[in-house]
């Protein structure tokens, strides 16, 4: 079965680091991009960006650029998100998707997703 | 950024009604559209690829058409699984999603 694993949920304090993961199996994994969406509470889907597995090429949304990093560790099939310093907006739903052909394509495979609250 | 706009933000229908779903695109997309449902809690699943496009699995009620700046998403008789959330996401150029339709009970 073709499936992407996501860690679970997070609870942090502001100021703190924090580093979520997305496992994928039943398909080869450095071979499809695997992209990161954020949910907040009560809102919609916003696309953060996307990583490439096999070279960690790396393309990131304007509104996430320097806010977040992808990286991925192919000898176990994982992809993470990474924030340095998180603050109380940062609290959302994280999910990672893959994009079934290439950069730009439709998400055929999603995580069941990790909820991140970040508060003092 | 290709904006994506979905109308309207919320519908409430009955079970068996007819649902139209609309989503613009702020430039030509060609036929680079999806259509996903989402449930409270849950990841989104995907319903339509390339604007008219049934993935494998989902439902025949369901359909797409459009293409360019003008979509839509069909659903041919309402039933009690569909009460949902709807997106629609644009992928010609990078990726943008609509803010979402919410399906409710009438």
């Amino acid at each position: 079965e073709v499936q992407l694993v996501q860690s679970g949920a997070e609870v942090k304090k502001p100021g703190e680091s924090l580093k979520i993961s997305c496992k994928g199996s039943g398909y080869t994994f450095t071979s499809y991009w695997i992209g990161w969406v954020r949910q907040m509470p009560g809102k919609g889907l916003e696309w953060m960006g996307i990583i490439y597995p096999g070279d960690s090429d790396t393309r990131y949304s304007p509104s996430f650029q320097g806010q977040v990093t992808f990286s991925a560790d192919k000898s176990i099939n994982t992809a993470y998100l990474q924030w340095s310093s998180l603050n109380a907006s940062d609290s959302a739903m994280y999910f990672c998707a893959r994009p079934l052909g290439g950069i730009a394509a439709h998400l055929d495979i999603w995580g069941q997703g990790t909820m991140v609250t970040v508060s003092s | 950024d290709i904006q994506m706009t979905q109308s309207p933000s919320t519908l409430s229908a009955s079970v068996g009604d007819r649902v139209t779903i609309t989503c613009r695109a702020s430039q030509s997309v060609s036929s680079w559209l999806a259509w996903y449902q989402q449930k409270p809690g849950k990841a989104p699943k995907l319903l339509i690829y390339k604007a008219s496009t049934l993935e494998t699995g989902v439902p025949s009620r369901f359909s797409g058409s459009g293409s360019g700046t003008e979509f839509t998403l069909t659903i041919s008789s309402l039933q009690p699984d569909d009460f949902a959330t709807y997106y629609c996401q644009q992928y010609d150029t990078f990726t943008t999603f609509g803010q979402g339709t919410k399906v409710e009970i009438k």
